[in-house]
């Protein structure tokens, strides 16, 4: 089945430290997201790429890390940057990160703070 | 950035009657729009879509209605069932950007 696998379900995360949040697809999409969901609010963008070795810093991208050395992987990482990163991430793919796209979504991390 | 609270809004329906889901957004400019729904835990699932050029599209027993006037729009959902309960997000996309708004969501409960 084609879609977007995003792992782990569940992370925590230990002050000053950096943690790394996984994005696979095989829906061969060009362009990539991450967004961060926070309880009872709507999704926010954190960065976005639209081909390997390129990606764009979204409207919270304090704190956050992120590459794209393959087509099918866009890793994020939270660093020790990020004050508040208790929430819930959500990775998307789209075909070509153009204009009028529908976004696919995998099924999210949430990240806590221990 | 948007006004957001911890509180969404609530819809409750009973089952087998017909939803209407409601969204203002705010550029004038934004020629695209999407409806996702999500369930508890899970990550957003494409509903329907619709441009500027058009003012209705029609799915499977959903119906998104645009009003570009007043800049509003809606999703209409009929004949609604328990499965259908989870919280609905509308997103526009300004000027023709690869970039998605999304608005804060509307909490649909459906009453057996």
């Amino acid at each position: 089945d084609g879609g977007i696998t995003q792992s782990p379900k569940y992370l925590f995360r230990k002050e000053g430290q950096n943690v790394t949040l996984s994005c696979e697809q095989n829906l061969n999409h060009d362009a990539m997201y991450w967004y961060r969901q926070d309880p009872g609010q709507g999704l926010r963008l954190i960065y976005y790429s639209q081909i390997v070795n390129d990606f764009q810093k979204g409207d919270i991208a304090e704190g956050y890390s992120v590459s794209r050395e393959k087509k099918e992987s866009f890793p994020l990482t939270v660093t020790s940057a990020q004050k508040n990163p208790t929430a819930f991430y959500l990775c998307a793919s789209s075909i070509s990160g153009t204009t009028n796209e529908k976004l696919f979504f995998g099924s999210g991390t949430q990240l806590s703070v221990l | 950035g948007e006004s957001v609270g911890l509180h969404l809004p609530t819809l409750s329906v009973q089952e087998g009657d017909n939803s209407i889901i409601n969204c203002a957004y705010s550029n004038s400019a934004s020629d695209y729009f999407i409806w996702y729904k999500q369930e508890s835990g899970k990550g957003p699932q494409f509903i329907i879509d619709i441009r500027s050029n058009m003012d209705k599209r029609q799915g499977q027993r959903v119906t998104v209605l645009l009003n570009k006037t007043v800049k509003h729009l809606s999703l209409q959902i009929a004949a609604t069932q328990p499965g259908d309960s989870a919280v609905y997000f509308c997103a526009e996309s300004p000027n023709s950007s690869y970039k998605l708004i999304f608005g804060s969501g509307t909490r649909l409960l459906v009453r057996p």
